[in-house]
């Protein structure tokens, strides 16, 4: 299975900054996805990042909230820009190995907004 | 779009106990689905998977079955054990362009196995 890495895995932060979250994996990939899991709640997809190119977001995120680089297979990031406290919730990066067409998941970073 | 029900929101068993959770989907194309579990502070864990070509999967205390005619897959856990207790989340997916399967989720199911 792939080892994903996400950095940070908490942080607090404070109304109006932006926090930056990495997702590295330790084996190439064919797609890596970036989700949202708010409290006690189910997992949204934000967006599919995308090697190279814009990634391709689902209905309700916009890029200027959340903005997504893949600089390659391996690496992503994912930005949580102007937060407000509808933002605190956990980040989940993810992604499909090569070998087998199964979706792995990160730990997680868990975002509080004050 | 795909949505997906997932029954019940919390489950508590006695430790040997089986448990079953149980959920449908809306889009007849959905041809893959994970189940994954979650525990407090960790990220979702993939535990067993079905296509959409099987009707049952089994791997140890694990299985799950699929019914395409009536929408509706199930996982089904035996002789469950307080490590079992966790959050479950079934989910259905559709194959997209590169490889991968763009997965929709149920709400999740909060299981508590008692001693």
């Amino acid at each position: 299975s792939a080892v994903i890495s996400q950095k940070p895995s908490r942080d607090i932060c404070q109304r109006g900054t932006s926090l930056t979250i990495q997702c590295q994996v330790d084996s190439q990939v064919t797609m890596m996805f970036w989700y949202r899991q708010q409290p006690g709640q189910s997992l949204t997809l934000i967006a599919t990042a995308n090697q190279g190119s814009e990634a391709t977001y689902e209905s309700g995120f916009v890029i200027d909230k959340f903005p997504i680089s893949r600089p390659n297979l391996t690496f992503s990031t994912l930005t949580v820009s102007n937060m407000s406290p509808e933002d605190s919730s956990i980040y989940l990066c993810s992604v499909v190995g090569i070998a087998k067409n199964i979706q792995y998941f990160g730990a997680g970073t868990r975002l509080s907004v004050l | 779009g795909e949505n997906v029900e997932q029954h019940p929101s919390t489950l508590s068993v006695q430790e040997g106990d089986s448990a079953v959770i149980k959920c449908t989907y809306s889009d007849s194309a959905s041809n893959y689905f994970p189940w994954y579990k979650q525990e407090l502070g960790k990220g979702p864990q993939l535990i067993i998977d079905i296509r959409s070509n099987v009707g049952e999967k089994k791997d140890q205390r694990i299985a799950v079955t699929l019914n395409k005619t009536a929408k509706h897959f199930s996982l089904h856990i035996t002789e469950t054990q307080p490590e079992d207790s966790a959050v479950y989340f079934c989910a259905a997916s559709i194959r997209v362009r590169g490889g991968g399967n763009k997965l929709t989720f149920g709400t999740g199911t909060q299981l508590k196995v008692e001693l």
